[in-house]
């Protein structure tokens, strides 16, 4: 089955700074890739996705890459700022509608 | 945009008791419905795929007379952990996506259990 690695498990940056965190996945039939941010306590809240037709996606001040023949994904959140001090996860799927299988997380924390 | 409730969003119960926990759609019907779980500082594990009509499909390791799953209808689906110990302890999720088209999931607000 497929399987998700997660890096790095804790970041920490300054305020202003960009944050990478990257993922890779095992299955080459996945063709679905969301970023989560989860507060403590929450749901997981989609931040951004991705599907296997396209090779980078940008929303603002968050983007997401996609390398299919490497098996990895990256999310990019630049100028950060305290209030995207979260976990951060990503997941990969065969589409929308099925089952999502997460990476371990990435605690980021934004210093001021 | 779409809607996946879940209730109650914690209960606390005692050891060998049973508690159910439900996951609507409230604005489209879903044929399947995906239950989560997730330890402190862990990830999202997926335990069982719950079918509309049929048998829920259980992960390995997941014990599918201790998590029974119930989805009689196209918007209901509910888990209810039976003969609850303090290893149970954790937060469920559920989620859900429209049958007519594949877009993201869609998750409840998830529910803590304290088994004491």
């Amino acid at each position: 089955g497929e399987n998700v690695e997660q890096h790095p498990s804790t970041l920490s940056v300054q305020e202003g700074d960009s944050a990478v965190i990257k993922c890779t996945y095992s299955d080459s039939a996945s063709n679905y890739f969301p970023w989560y941010k989860q507060e403590l306590g929450k749901r997981p809240q989609l931040i951004i996705d991705i599907r296997s037709n396209v090779g980078e996606k940008k929303d603002q001040r968050i983007a997401v890459t996609l390398n299919k023949t490497a098996k990895h994904f990256s999310l990019h959140i630049t100028e950060t700022q305290p209030e995207d001090s979260a976990v951060y996860f990503c997941a990969a799927a065969l589409s929308g509608n099925t089952p999502l299988v997460f990476g371990k997380g990435t605690r980021l924390s934004v210093i001021a | 945009g779409a809607v996946v409730s879940q209730h109650p969003s914690w209960v606390i119960c005692k050891s060998g008791t049973s508690v159910k926990i439900e996951c609507r759609s409230l604005d489209f019907q879903a044929t399947t419905m995906f239950w989560y779980r997730q330890f402190p500082k862990q990830s999202l594990m997926l335990m069982a795929t719950s079918n509309e009509g049929s048998k829920a499909t259980y992960e390995q390791g997941v014990e599918k007379d201790k998590f029974l799953i119930n989805h009689a209808s196209l918007t209901l689906s509910t888990l209810t952990v039976t003969s609850a110990h303090p290893e149970d302890s954790s937060f469920y999720i559920c989620s859900a996506s429209p049958d007519s088209v594949s877009t993201e999931a869609f998750f409840g607000q998830g529910t803590r259990l304290t088994v004491v």
